[in-house]
């Protein structure tokens, strides 16, 4: 069946450190992908997706880019921040699919 | 506009009792999905409803666990003789329709069994 693999955490940088939380899927047909955020004590809240295979999904600094050939869709920030920290869940949904697929996500820390 | 919206934020039982957790979408939207986040277990998919139909209820861990939504608005999970293992955070998700895109989450109930 579908799933999703990301890299266990939880991953501390420092404050304007270069972010890669890498993600890989396996999928039947053409899956959407999807990264979602949970701040501390909060629900989950959609970062950025992609429905096709080469697009860039971006947004409040953040980019990840659907990548078919190697099932990836890793997720990147160039300057993280204190007020980044939060657990990041990557998902995916099959194209005839109302599931949601998630990783089990990973914890990111940033220090000041 | 207004997002989805879950009741309680946080539930405390003892062992056998019943609960009723509720979500209300965001208004207009056709699905409504529930999904529990524990921490053995990550986040798992429990049912989804398409109007007031639940087509898909293979989520369900066990025949304790049932869900309804009325008017095609307001959803329920109803949990009866609750049990350890219940402990989860229940996150309730709406989509316009079912297989486009996005769905929308709630800040989920996080139930906590005695």
């Amino acid at each position: 069946g579908d799933s999703v693999t990301q890299m266990e955490g939880p991953v501390t940088l420092s404050e304007e450190a270069f972010l890669t939380i890498n993600c890989t899927y396996t999928a039947t047909g053409y899956p959407s992908l999807f990264w979602y955020v949970q701040y501390p004590g909060e629900g989950l809240q959609l970062l950025l997706k992609a429905t096709k295979a080469d697009d860039k999904g971006s947004n409040k600094g953040f980019e990840a880019t659907y990548r078919k050939e190697t099932t990836s869709f890793h997720l990147e920030k160039g300057s993280v921040q204190v007020s980044d920290s939060a657990v990041y869940f990557c998902a995916l949904k099959g194209g005839s699919s109302y599931k949601l697929i998630f990783g089990s996500g990973t914890r990111l820390l940033v220090r000041p | 506009g207004a997002g989805v919206s879950q009741s309680p934020s946080n539930k405390v039982t003892e062992k056998g009792k019943d609960v009723e957790l509720r979500c209300d979408p965001i208004s207009g939207h056709t699905a409504l999905y529930w999904y529990r986040q524990s921490l053995g277990q990550g986040l798992e998919f429990l049912i989804y409803f398409q109007g007031n139909s639940a087509p898909d209820k293979s989520g369900l861990p066990s025949d304790r666990f049932s869900a309804e939504r009325t008017g095609g608005s307001v959803s329920t999970l109803t949990i009866q003789r609750t049990q350890q293992e219940d402990s989860a955070v229940y996150l309730c998700a709406s989509s316009l329709f079912t297989y486009t895109d996005t769905q929308y989450f709630g800040p989920g109930t996080r139930l906590t069994v005695l």
